[in-house]
């Protein structure tokens, strides 16, 4: 079975800071890996996933994230936020591209102007 | 192209009532998938529909139904409201013969039990 661990639950940072929000999965077979975002009151959106190739995947309004095999781990990056980015943040995982879709805890970005 | 639509949008309900929800997935997908979102968490798996019929399935009770129509729309039906069942349903699409796409979300349909 698959899990998946969203370490911070709330992370504050200033608007033009950048920020890293942290993902761990765990799984016993190869995975699919997700960032949504959800913006208040809305569905989900898709940032950036990665399904194969290149580790370092890059994402839309300027988010990547990186596979690491190794740590299980699939952090998001973005280098410089802006207060339009405050948003729930949701890491996800599956087994194959039509898969269940399991999903962590999310974690609340929250910019300070 | 329209995406993923859901409806309605906001839906009240009281204990002990019955509800149906609605999907209808991007055009081209033949799978839809449900998903429970509660206040503060993240989504979870309901079940998914391929086929017109139900191919995985969550880990919830038989409360929760589903049906999906010829035309690959699909119906989330809800028996004997619980307080706890108020929650954002969201509705996922996909087709398991793309090499490269995966599933797309709706909007989802808040569902409040009083």
């Amino acid at each position: 079975a698959q899990s998946v661990t969203q370490l911070d639950s709330q992370v504050p940072v200033f608007e033009e800071a950048p920020v890293e929000l942290r993902c761990n999965y765990s799984s016993s077979v190869s995975v699919y890996l997700f960032w949504y975002v959800q913006y208040p009151n809305q569905g989900l959106q898709l940032l950036l996933k990665y399904l194969s190739g290149s580790t370092l995947v890059k994402g839309i309004n300027g988010f990547e994230a990186e596979f690491n095999k190794s740590q299980t781990s699939f952090h998001l990056r973005k280098p410089s936020v802006h207060i339009s980015d405050t948003a729930e943040y949701f890491c996800a995982v599956s087994r194959d591209r039509d898969d269940k879709i399991i999903f962590g805890k999310g974690t609340r970005l929250h910019i300070l102007p | 192209d329209a995406g993923v639509t859901q409806s309605p949008t906001h839906l009240i309900k009281t204990r002990g009532q019955q509800v149906t929800l609605r999907c209808s997935p991007k055009s081209g997908h033949d799978t839809v998938s449900w998903y429970q979102q509660a206040l503060g968490q993240g989504p979870q798996f309901i079940f998914q529909y391929y086929e017109e019929e139900e191919r995985q399935r969550g880990n919830f009770p038989d409360r929760f139904s589903g049906h999906q129509f010829p035309n690959y729309s699909s119906e989330l039906n809800v028996n004997a409201l619980l307080l706890g069942d108020s929650a954002l349903y969201l509705c996922a699409s996909s087709s398991p013969t793309s090499s490269t796409d995966t599933q797309y979300f709706g909007p989802g349909t808040r569902l409040t039990v009083l």
